[in-house]
């Protein structure tokens, strides 16, 4: 059984461009958690989705950043005209049930 | 607010030591928290997790204990290793918060 996987590993940006983060959950779990981690901080929690719907997205800012969780396919979160200040570390997680939540290896923005 | 945070944002031990990492938390209402090891460049991993309704659980080498009583959690790593080297989180799951994480460091 595969874990999840993230992709792009690593990603450079310029300022202004589109940053478009792929998340594929581990088999069977159909709830997916999105992580902002700065360096030497911990996990922000930024949105949890299940297919097809938002359940929380407390933690996304309002403006440029947006995630879905579509019937067929990965996990996107996409961030829109990006800034210096969106260099992080996205992490994805997934769930089979709301609890235990198992962790992609994470994808790096940097914008320039 | 509610939160989870950690006590100590670093800890040194020596190989062979034991180590304890301590977590506290807000949310009377938690019920279910997990410990994760992220080491260097890596997502974070499932270590052991822990119900309300228990006070100790022990893995391999990994014990996690509960304190309702003063909301604090800790983790104890008997015997610790170089690949124990480390940032621990705690994490409880109801609210989906973790702490800034306590940074261990194994020296040899």
């Amino acid at each position: 059984n595969a874990g999840v996987m993230q992709n792009p590993r690593h990603l450079v940006r310029r300022r202004g461009q589109e940053a478009r983060l792929r998340c594929s959950p581990m088999k069977g779990h159909s709830h997916v958690y999105w992580y902002r981690q700065l360096p030497e901080e911990g996990l922000k929690f930024m949105v949890y989705l299940q297919k097809e719907n938002i359940i929380d997205e407390s933690g996304m800012p309002k403006e440029r950043f947006s995630a879905e969780f579509p019937k067929e396919g990965p996990s996107i979160l996409r961030i829109q005209q990006v800034v210096r200040g969106d260099s992080a570390a996205y992490f994805c997680a997934s769930s089979p049930n709301e609890e235990t939540q198992y962790f992609g290896p994470g994808t790096r923005l940097l914008v320039l | 607010g509610e939160s989870v945070g950690l006590h100590l944002p670093t800890l040194s031990v020596q190989e062979g030591d034991n180590s304890i990492i301590n977590c506290a938390y807000s949310n009377s209402a938690s019920d279910y928290f997990i410990w994760y090891k992220q080491e260097s460049g890596k997502g974070p991993q499932f270590i052991i997790d822990i119900r309300s309704n228990m006070d100790k659980r022990q893995g391999q080498r990994v014990t996690v204990l509960l304190n309702k009583t003063v909301k604090h959690l800790s983790l104890q790593i008997a015997a610790t290793q170089p690949g124990d080297s480390a940032v621990y989180f705690c994490a409880e799951t109801n609210d989906m918060r973790f702490g800034a994480g306590t940074r261990l460091t194994v020296k040899p």
